[in-house]
């Protein structure tokens, strides 16, 4: 299966803690976006990446959260001191084409911070 | 910035049913619309979509959309559904770049 995959699907974390998120994009597609789905709500765009650039971070909050696409590898989103209000889905998705809305979705990593 | 909100949250039915999910968006200017179905830990996959033309839009597995932009919305419907049609539905909009805004979801649970 050549689909956007995401590890890991879940993740428990105390407050205080790291977390870091995996996406490795469609085989193919160098742009990659996140979001995130807080409970009772629909998904929220963060970050659009392409290879070695943050393109789009307007939907990402201002501290303890970063992202990256290597050259090299499956990009990352990292949340510093993870809070109990990070609990969340977080959505990665990936496409052939620069800023599209043609993307194509991972299953989720379930995010929960204890 | 534009919202999108889902009628139902839970929809419980049984097959052979006729299912119909509503979405409504904010936003005034020319959108694309999308379905987008995960079924049970699976990833999120395309249904459907619209961007111009044809206003009922038919798309995988037996569903159909159609946008109607003076109610500003875009409900999912489906004549007769199937136990393996039980999975989260969410609705999706795109005004004129890349991101993507979605409603909260709505699970539906088909019993055999």
């Amino acid at each position: 299966n050549a689909g956007v995959m995401q590890n890991p699907r879940h993740l428990v974390r105390r407050r205080g803690q790291e977390a870091r998120l995996r996406c490795s994009p469609m085989k193919g597609h160098s742009h990659v976006y996140w979001y995130r789905q807080l409970p009772e709500e629909g998904l929220k765009f963060m970050v659009y990446l392409q290879k070695e650039n943050i393109i789009d971070e307007s939907g990402m909050p201002k501290e303890r959260f970063s992202a990256e696409f290597p050259k090299e590898g499956p990009s990352i989103l990292r949340i510093q001191q993870v809070v109990r209000g990070d609990s969340a889905a977080y959505f990665c998705a990936s496409s052939g084409r620069e800023a599209s809305y043609e993307q194509y979705f991972g299953p989720g990593t379930r995010l929960t911070v204890t | 910035a534009q919202s999108v909100s889902q009628h139902n949250h839970h929809v419980i039915l049984s097959e052979a049913a006729s299912l119909e999910l509503g979405c409504n968006y904010s936003y005034g200017g020319t959108v694309n619309l999308f379905w987008y179905v995960q079924y049970p830990g699976q990833h999120l996959q395309l249904l459907l979509k619209y961007f111009s033309g044809d206003p009922l839009v038919k798309g995988i597995k037996g569903f159909e959309a159609e946008f109607i932009k003076s109610k500003f919305s875009f409900n999912l419907r489906k004549p007769s559904v199937q136990w393996s049609d039980t999975a989260e539905y969410f609705c999706a909009v795109n005004a004129d770049d890349y991101k993507l805004s979605f409603g909260a979801g709505t699970t539906v649970t088909v019993r055999a």
